[in-house]
């Protein structure tokens, strides 16, 4: 069964300092690993995917990375605008989305 | 690029009594989804349709939950009766289609659901 674990729960972060936000992972045939930013009140908004081990992408102030394990969503001098809860999620196989709990990102300014 | 489209937005219902959400998907998107997101969790999806055929709907509680996309367009989903556990987000979702390799799913608002 795909499963995906999001670290931390919740992460609070000063206007400026860097971070970076985990997602674990097991599926069976990858597929394609995605991240979504989700503002309350709001649907998901797709940020990125990523296929294969050592794939990188950038934009703005985010970077994430691909692990075979996991991945990580590298925040840089984030700002305020960048609070929201990030979720990750895994395609394997012929099965659908699966997606971990999120991190809840709050930047003080 | 007009989005997935959802109403209503907000929803407040008695337990036992029925509700049904709309989706309208992107133009061309064969492959449609519908997610129930409860609060603090992750989307957990209920349906999958590809056009207007049903590829997963093995986590639907059929005892209460239907679905339909009669012309391979719009959906609705309804709930009835509803439980005071299915208080949650209801999220639209749609994509090209599901064959390929990591096809972004896109989402709509959501229409967000509370059982009293």
């Amino acid at each position: 069964e795909d499963q995906v674990t999001q670290s931390p729960e919740a992460l609070r972060l000063q206007e400026g300092e860097s971070s970076s936000l985990n997602c674990s992972y097991t599926v069976s045939g990858l597929r394609g690993l995605f991240w979504y930013r989700q503002d309350p009140g709001k649907g998901p908004e797709f940020l990125f995917t990523l296929y294969s081990a050592g794939e990188e992408k950038e934009k703005e102030r985010l970077k994430a990375t691909l692990t075979k394990k996991e991945s990580f969503l590298h925040i840089t001098a984030p700002k305020p605008e960048d609070s929201a809860t990030y979720l990750c999620a895994v395609r394997g196989g012929n099965t659908p989305l699966v997606f971990g709990k999120g991190t809840r990102l709050s930047v003080i300014a | 690029e007009a989005g997935v489209a959802q109403s209503p937005r907000y929803k407040i219902i008695e337990k036992r009594q029925s509700v049904a959400f709309w989706c309208n998907p992107i133009s061309g998107h064969a492959t449609l989804y519908w997610y129930q997101q409860i609060l603090g969790q992750g989307p957990k999806l209920l349906i999958q349709f590809q056009n207007n055929g049903v590829v997963d709907d093995s986590q639907l509680p059929k005892d209460r939950f239907s679905a339909e996309r009669l012309k391979g367009v719009d959906s609705t989903l309804k709930i009835q009766p509803a439980k005071l556990e299915d208080s949650a987000v209801y999220l639209c979702a749609s994509t090209h289609f599901s064959g390929g390799s990591g096809n972004t799913i896109y989402f709509g608002e959501g229409s967000w659901l509370t059982v009293v």
